[in-house]
C-alpha cells in the first residue's frame, strides 16, 4: 500500500523560507507526478504545483515566483520550498500522488494517495 | 488558468436524503473532473475521477456526471459518514484548480 509521510518545520518566521519533505513508501516513485496542495485553516484547498521523478514541474501562477519543488529519486522524496513567507502562507500542506487515467482516447489525472498533512504557521 | 466554481457552499440534509453538488469550469475540461471528500482534521479522499469513475472502495451511492463545463456529484441515500466537505478539481491542465468546497451538514 502506498504511503506518503510528510515532515518539516511547523513554525516559520515571516520573510523566511518554508520547507517540507514528503517520502513515498510502498509503491513506485517513477512514472508519477507528485503534487503539493495547501489549505489555510478553515478554508478550501489550493493547488500549489506538481513535479515528476525527472524533475519536470508546473507551478501555480500565484506562487510561481516563490515556489520550488524538487525530487530526490535516490530516497523517493519530494520537497517543497516557499520563500518570503507571510501570515497568509499559514496552512496545512499536503503532498499527493497524481495518477493517470486514460479512456475514450483521452487521459486525465487524479490525486489518489495523500500525505497526512503538515501544519505550518508563519509567525514571529 | 481554469477557474472552478462549486455550489452550494453548504447544505443541510438528513440521513437517507439525495444530495446534489454542482461544479462549473470556466472553460471546457472535457471529463477531467475529480471529486474528493474531506473530514475535519484529515486529508481529502478521492471519491470519483474522470467525471464518473468511482475510486476503489467508494460506495455506489456516490455518482458523478457531466462534461465540458458543468458537473454534478450526487449522493443518494445519505449516510451518517457522508457528512463532510466535498471538493471538485479539474485535471485538464495545470494548475489543477479546486472548487471552493461544499459542506454537507446534518439538518
Amino acid at each position: 500500500q502506498v504511503q506518503l509521510q510528510q515532515w518539516g518545520a511547523g513554525l516559520v518566521q515571516p520573510s523566511e523560507t518554508l520547507s517540507l519533505t514528503c517520502a513515498v513508501y510502498g509503491g513506485s516513485f517513477s512514472g508519477y507526478y507528485w503534487t503539493w496542495i495547501r489549505q489555510p485553516p478553515g478554508k478550501g484547498l489550493e493547488w500549489m504545483g506538481e513535479i515528476n521523478d525527472s524533475g519536470s514541474a508546473s507551478y501555480s501562477s500565484s506562487l510561481k515566483s516563490r515556489l520550488t519543488l524538487s525530487v530526490d529519486r535516490s530516497q523517493n522524496h519530494v520537497s517543497v520550498s516557499l520563500t518570503s513567507v507571510t501570515a497568509a502562507d499559514t496552512a496545512i500542506y499536503f503532498c499527493a500522488r497524481e495518477s493517470a487515467y486514460c479512456a475514450g482516447g483521452g487521459c486525465s489525472t487524479h490525486l489518489d494517495f495523500w500525505g497526512q498533512g503538515a501544519l505550518v504557521t508563519v509567525s514571529s | 488558468d481554469i477557474l472552478m466554481t462549486q455550489s452550494p457552499s453548504s447544505l443541510s440534509a438528513s440521513v437517507g436524503d439525495r444530495v446534489t453538488i454542482t461544479c462549473r469550469a470556466s472553460q471546457s475540461i472535457r471529463t477531467s473532473l475529480n471529486w474528493y471528500q474531506q473530514k475535519p482534521g484529515k486529508a481529502p479522499n478521492l471519491l470519483i475521477y474522470g467525471e464518473s469513475t468511482l475510486h476503489t472502495g467508494v460506495p455506489s451511492r456516490f455518482s458523478g456526471s457531466g462534461s465540458g463545463t458543468e458537473f454534478t456529484l450526487t449522493i443518494s441515500n445519505l449516510q451518517p459518514e457522508d457528512f463532510a466537505t466535498y471538493y471538485c478539481q479539474q485535471s485538464f491542465e495545470a494548475p489543477g484548480a479546486f472548487g471552493q468546497g461544499t459542506k454537507v451538514e446534518l439538518k
